[in-house]
């Protein structure tokens, strides 16, 4: 079964600093998508970005980018220019077709 | 625009009660899913409907039951609730398949 690791229970990063979030996948697809979601207390969750496998470009969407390093099967989030709006649990995320896995989440906070 | 709409968002049953989750998507989309998030592990698949018709079991399908209903609707039922399902509940659709998932405001159900 695909699994997917965040090993960071919890980061915290000064306002308008950098911080990047680890994620980890075991699969052995080939073709797959790779998600970051926000979850705020509000509990909604909110696609942060996403990432086709087939492609080797890294995404970005504005402050936000990732890392895909497919053969070490790593996909890091970079947050940069954190704002104190960023604070929220994040989700990473691995589908294959209907097969969608979510990592146990990473705790942002975000110091003024 | 409503996206994608659960009912109730919160709920409280004792041991043995049964319950329908509803859900509801306008955005025509063909897959459903539900989910379960419980603390420190992330969302975890309990079914899902590929089409209007069908149904197949996710990660923790176990004490579940689930209906499409039609093409909008795809309803989670617990026949005889235990405690060990107190936990907050996600509804999501996509379109097509590379798309990302659109989700649900969640319901906090709770078993006493």
């Amino acid at each position: 079964a695909q699994t997917v690791t965040q090993s960071q229970p919890e980061m915290s990063v000064q306002e308008a600093e950098t911080v990047t979030l680890s994620c980890t996948y075991d699969t052995s697809e080939s073709d797959y998508y790779l998600f970051w979601y926000k979850q705020p207390p509000s509990r909604q969750m909110i696609l942060v970005i996403r990432q086709e496998a087939y492609k080797q470009q890294n995404a970005t969407e504005n402050r936000f980018s990732v890392n895909f390093q497919k053969a070490a099967k790593s996909f890091s989030l970079k947050i940069s220019d954190s704002q104190l709006g960023d604070a929220a649990m994040y989700f990473c995320a691995y589908r294959v077709l209907n097969d969608m896995r979510f990592g146990a989440g990473t705790r942002l906070t975000v110091k003024p | 625009n409503a996206g994608v709409t659960q009912t109730p968002k919160f709920q409280v049953l004792k041991t043995g009660q049964s319950m329908t989750l509803q859900c509801a998507q306008d955005m025509n989309h063909n897959s459903m899913y539900w989910y379960r998030q419980d603390p420190g592990m992330g969302l975890r698949l309990i079914y899902y409907s590929a089409s209007e018709g069908t149904t197949d079991k996710g990660e923790v399908p176990n004490g579940y039951n689930v209906s499409r209903l039609n093409k909008r609707e795809f309803s989670l039922r617990l026949e005889s609730a235990a405690p060990s399902q107190t936990s907050v509940y996600f509804c999501a659709s996509i379109g097509v398949i590379y798309q990302p998932q659109h989700f649900g405001d969640g319901t906090r159900l709770s078993i006493l």
